[in-house]
């Protein structure tokens, strides 16, 4: 199993809806998880980060974590067309829990 | 600029050739990793270090790759006798400390002929 699981896609959205990306990860003792976003040929840009169960919301992104389930998530509303990008969920894992991985990530196109 | 400096951002390389990439991460960042991503998939861990000390280094890197970071800066990457599967990005990002978003910068690619 691997350690941080994403659907590959790619995922299609009309402009202005809500895309949903998922995200599962195998170490149930893992407390920090991020969300990059990576344009193609670009390096991975960290837009949000999530420690605690729950939602977070910052602009149009809201993080959702359960860690009883083990999963991760990131709604994206209103999408526009400039948030067509490979979206890549990464945790924090490792003996001492200070290692970042990441999943192989989501490619998102949103259609105007 | 403060953010995480890569250099080169290109490499091109006849097979079996040494190269060596270099990475600056973001002063008093302790924490710099080192990634290899190719087409379609997400960033591989490669190795990281907490100041001067790797923590850890990947068991599927083979012993071509060797990494360092002298004085707990600037960190290098140097790959022996390269091979045309190990043409990718290479991605260097840095932490605060352990547990905390690490920021990247824009990458080497590597393109081995």
């Amino acid at each position: 199993q691997k350690e941080v699981e994403q659907n590959s896609g790619p995922l299609s959205v009309p402009e202005g809806a809500i895309a949903s990306l998922n995200c599962t990860y195998s170490d149930r003792g893992s407390q920090s998880f991020f969300w990059y976003r990576q344009y193609s040929g670009k390096s991975p840009e960290l837009i949000m980060s999530i420690y605690s169960n729950g939602d977070k919301e910052d602009g149009r992104f809201t993080a959702q974590l359960n860690k009883a389930s083990q999963y991760v998530s990131l709604l994206i509303r209103d999408s526009q067309p400039s948030d067509s990008a490979t979206y890549l969920c990464a945790v924090i894992v490792g003996t001492s829990y200070d290692k970042v991985i990441f999943g192989p990530g989501t490619s998102l196109s949103v259609i105007p | 600029d403060t953010g995480v400096s890569q250099d080169p951002r290109h490499k091109i390389t006849k097979r079996g050739q040494n190269v060596t990439f270099r990475c600056d991460p973001i002063s008093e960042h302790n924490r710099l990793y080192w990634y290899r991503q190719t087409l379609g998939q997400g960033p591989e861990f490669l190795t990281y270090f907490q100041n001067e000390a790797q923590l850890e280094k990947s068991r599927l890197l083979s012993d071509r790759f060797s990494a360092e970071r002298p004085k707990g800066s600037f960190s290098t990457l140097e790959i022996q006798r390269t091979e045309q599967g190990d043409s990718a990005m290479y991605l260097c990002a840095s932490s605060l400390r352990g547990a905390t978003e690490a920021f990247f910068g824009q990458g080497t690619r590597l393109t081995v002929v």
